[in-house]
């Protein structure tokens, strides 16, 4: 597609549920990075890939939360045993590696969990 | 403290003005700065970047860098009612791709 795809883009689940975000990236995109974004903030970082390799994940909360991204393109967010903290608007961006070039922020995910 | 601090706002300029925008950072080894603008309800896009010391201009935007005082601003000469919006400066430590950490940013009205 011509830009980033997030799926689903509402996701509403009961406490203790785990969920599976995605994240389909402009096509040729290197890197792959997953944001939280809570109303009135800005992005807050949870991880990135260049290619299928997780670069940083310095951002995940705990360890509930994993992303992986397999062969370099699709990535997948994973929460495990949700808590009601942990809803809020899950955004995906990519970006090639050169110097410069800008991240290519989705949609986005709205995660609410009851 | 946080890593990237900006005015929340909200500020408010007539149309045609210059609104300016600002920003500072902590993180001494910094090296890329960006502005996006994010409208409500949508997903951020990016407005302007800089890596060096000084004013780049881009249309009717400047960035503005200053590392020894660890400040980046953002200018929008002529503002239009369509530059209403939140503007997030966002900083990263390398000149590719990597970790990039966003203020909360500013919330700009212009006013017709």
């Amino acid at each position: 597609g011509a830009g980033v795809s997030q799926s689903p883009r509402y996701k509403v689940t009961k406490r203790g549920q785990d969920v599976a975000l995605r994240c389909d990236p402009i096509s040729g995109h290197v890197s792959l990075y997953w944001y939280r974004q809570a109303l009135g903030q800005g992005p807050e970082f949870l991880t990135y890939f260049n290619y299928e390799a997780q670069q940083d994940k310095s951002g995940l909360p705990n360890d509930r939360f994993s992303a992986e991204r397999p062969e370099g393109s699709i990535s997948t967010l994973t929460i495990q045993r949700t808590e009601q903290r942990d809803s809020a608007m899950y955004r995906c961006a990519s970006s090639s590696d050169s110097k410069g070039q800008p991240q290519h922020f989705g949609d986005g995910t709205r995660l609410s969990i009851l | 403290q946080k890593e990237v601090e900006q005015n929340s706002g909200p500020l408010s300029v007539p149309e045609g003005a210059i609104a300016s925008l600002n920003c500072t950072y902590s993180d001494r080894g910094s090296q890329s700065f960006f502005w996006y603008r994010q409208y409500s309800g949508k997903s951020p896009e990016l407005i302007m970047f800089i890596y060096s010391n000084g004013d780049k201009e881009d249309g009717r935007f400047t960035a503005q860098l200053n590392k020894a005082s660890q400040y980046v601003s953002l200018l929008i000469r002529d503002s239009q009612p369509s530059d209403s919006a939140t503007y997030l400066c966002a900083v990263t430590k390398g000149l590719a791709a990597g970790k990039s950490t966003f203020g909360d940013g500013t919330t700009l009205t212009v006013k017709p």
